[in-house]
């Protein structure tokens, strides 16, 4: 598609119950991005996935979250046992190297609700 | 303490007027990143700036990277110009990211 995709765009769940987020980004990006921003705070890096590389999951705030990318392509981000701090919008981003320069392409992203 | 400080957190503004929003970092970086979030929309990257200046219609992105600080300029503002303007900065070490919390700016007719 032409813009980076994510599902479902809202989300509400229970506590403790499982959830995937899913980002398909633009064809041809070699990386890929999750942040989440949670009400009234600034955007947080949560992974990176770059090519083939192990991806940088610095960001991740507890073992409940983990996320793959599947070829190169879509990503999954799961979070296991959700809490209420989990609420807040979840958005992906994909990026292209050219020409030494890179531009990022967010998603709409994921509002989740955990109640 | 922040690694991104943008002021001012909320600003408005007459149509037409001449906006400047600031970013301050405090670590070593690769790239800053301007970003613009609608309310109720996604985000859309502005521009990336490592060095100098970049013009894009009637916004301007300025970085000095010895003070480490950036500035987005809006000419000529419309109302259409109202949102989130973010100021986000990759690492020159990794691929770590950091955020700043957010201008939010509203521009009345």
């Amino acid at each position: 598609g032409a813009g980076v995709s994510q599902s479902p765009s809202n989300k509400v769940t229970e506590k403790g119950k499982d959830v995937e987020l899913r980002c398909d980004p633009i064809s041809g990006h070699t990386a890929l991005y999750w942040y989440r921003q949670s009400l009234g705070q600034g955007l947080e890096f949560l992974i990176y996935f770059q090519g083939n590389s192990a991806p940088d999951k610095s960001g991740l705030p507890s073992d409940r979250f983990s996320a793959e990318r599947t070829g190169g392509s879509v990503s999954t981000l799961t979070i296991q046992r959700t809490q209420q701090e989990d609420s807040a919008v979840y958005l992906c981003a994909s990026s292209l190297v050219r020409r030494g320069q890179v531009g990022y392409t967010f998603g709409s992203g994921t509002r989740l609700t955990v109640v | 303490k922040n690694e991104v400080e943008q002021s001012p957190q909320n600003l408005t503004a007459q149509e037409g007027e001449f906006i400047t929003i600031n970013c301050s970092y405090s670590v070593g970086i690769s790239a800053l990143h301007w970003l613009q979030q609608h309310p109720g929309g996604g985000i859309v990257s502005l521009f990336m700036l490592s060095s100098g200046k970049k013009k894009h219609g009637r916004l301007i992105a300025t970085i000095n990277i010895q003070e480490k600080h950036s500035s987005l300029h809006i000419t000529a503002s419309h109302p259409r110009d109202s949102a989130v303007y973010i100021c986000a900065v990759r690492s020159e070490t990794g691929n770590q990211f950091y955020f700043g919390t957010g201008t939010s700016l509203t521009v009345i007719p």
